[in-house]
């Protein structure tokens, strides 16, 4: 049962250019949802997060978009550097309470000098 | 100064070994989770304890039994090893128990092979 969705299990992008990974849940009590970088032998590390009171979140190059009533949100990366080649994770669970962090497969970013 | 440490990080041993993963965080934190990640690339959660305490047991078999000697670490033994159990191992801690308490620390993950 895969609460989480990542559907592209890679993209290539080219530098310079904009990334776009997607992410889908099912889970309507999840109101919290975060982006994880993961980099070769390293462990997870926190990238953005966005609450289901906002549709948009932006940190620098990142910006996550939410969109509750598809259940969908997606990670943009303006502009793509080669250094932000990475899997990215897609995680979600309610704002509060014990319920853990659900995460998907992830997505291999892989941005072309 | 790493924050969320794992040792080992690799670990190849034979079915039906006992072996044991360490975790410490040195970030004062509260909560602290294993994760696995199998062959099919999820993130899944295992065990949380909060201040020593179990929260989160997601239906892990019996064989592995998480210990927390204290709030700086959370060490996961497993017994009766299966070829099942392959997997990168994640250590994480966070602030609280509740996602509004900060994101998760992760450690850089144990490479666990049983042959």
């Amino acid at each position: 049962d895969q609460q989480v969705k990542q559907n592209s299990p890679s993209l290539s992008v080219q530098e310079g250019r904009i990334s776009i990974l997607n992410c889908d849940y099912t889970n309507s009590m999840f109101d919290y949802f975060l982006w994880y970088k993961k980099y070769p032998a390293e462990g997870p590390t926190f990238l953005i997060s966005i609450s289901s009171i906002k549709d948009k979140n932006e940190d620098g190059r990142f910006t996550v978009f939410l969109n509750k009533s598809a259940k969908h949100l997606s990670l943009h990366i303006v502009p793509s550097q080669p250094g932000d080649s990475a899997v990215y994770f897609c995680a979600a669970s309610p704002y509060s309470g014990n319920t853990p962090l659900v995460f998907g497969k992830g997505t291999r970013l892989s941005v072309i000098a | 100064d790493t924050a969320v440490s794992q040792t080992p990080k690799y670990l190849v041993t034979q079915m039906g070994n006992d072996k044991s993963i360490k975790c410490e965080q040195n970030l004062g934190h509260d909560t602290m989770y294993w994760y696995k990640q199998d062959s099919k690339k999820f993130l899944k959660i295992m065990f949380s304890y909060n201040n020593k305490e179990l929260i989160i047991n997601e239906t892990v078999p019996n064989r592995f039994s998480p210990k927390s000697p204290d709030k700086a670490h959370l060490n996961l033994h497993i017994n009766s090893l299966e070829l099942g159990d392959s997997a990168v191992y994640f250590c994480a801690s966070r602030e609280g128990l509740h996602p509004n308490t900060g994101e998760l620390f992760f450690g850089e993950g144990s490479r666990l092979t049983v042959l």
